[in-house]
């Protein structure tokens, strides 16, 4: 089943403890991408990658880090989390030339205390 | 499951009622303004796109239509069923970026 995963579903945690989201799809897509989602707010894009080793900064990527080392794996990385990123997480993935199709994966609850 | 948006406008309508949900957009220069559906607990789902340089497209049950003058792009649902319940949220694509910008979305909910 063509699918975007991602792990842990849910997770709580506190201030300064490094975390990693994983995300993986397996449609061969080039394009991958990190949301956060807050009320009110809908969508924010964190950071994206075109393809292996190309990754570039969205609307509010102060705070996190990512990699993309393969082309199925795009793992969101929380240095030091802080409360204000308390949200639920999204990954997406898409075929370059088709950015506007994205699937999405479950989402992550994310609890910083 | 995951959801958020408690305090989303809402748009109510009959079961059978055409649905139409509106969005103002802000950047001029987008190529492509992008329609998804979201519901309780999952993630946001692709519905349709329409390019820059048209004003309708539509699909299976559902028709885009941009109005570039007023900055305004609305997402006509016939014949709304339950099961179109959800959170919609309209999306542009940047002229030149690989990116989309969300708007804060509309919860639809379907009365029987």
């Amino acid at each position: 089943e063509a699918q975007v995963t991602q792990n842990p579903r849910y997770l709580i945690t506190v201030t300064g403890k490094k975390l990693t989201v994983t995300c993986s799809q397996n449609m061969n897509h080039e394009y991958m991408s990190w949301y956060r989602q807050d009320p009110g707010l809908g969508l924010r894009q964190i950071y994206y990658s075109m393809n292996v080793e190309v990754t570039d900064k969205g609307d509010v990527p102060e705070g996190y880090k990512v990699s993309r080392k393969e082309k199925r794996n795009f793992p969101l990385i929380l240095e030091s989390p802080s409360p204000n990123q308390t949200s639920l997480y999204f990954c997406a993935s898409s075929f370059a030339d088709r950015v506007n199709t994205q699937y999405f994966g479950p989402g992550t609850r994310l609890t910083v205390l | 499951g995951e959801s958020v948006g408690l305090h989303l406008p809402t748009l109510s309508v009959q079961e059978g009622d055409n649905s139409i949900i509106n969005c103002a957009y802000s950047n001029s220069a987008s190529d492509y303004f992008i329609w998804y559906k979201q519901e309780s607990g999952k993630g946001p789902q692709f519905i349709i796109d329409i390019r820059s340089n048209m004003d309708k497209r539509q699909g299976q049950r559902v028709t885009v239509l941009l109005n570039k003058t007023v900055k305004h792009l609305s997402l006509q649902i016939a014949a709304t069923q339950p099961g179109d319940s959800a959170v919609y949220f309209c999306a542009e694509r940047p002229g030149g970026y690989n990116k989309l910008i969300f708007g804060a979305g509309t919860r639809l909910a379907v009365h029987p």
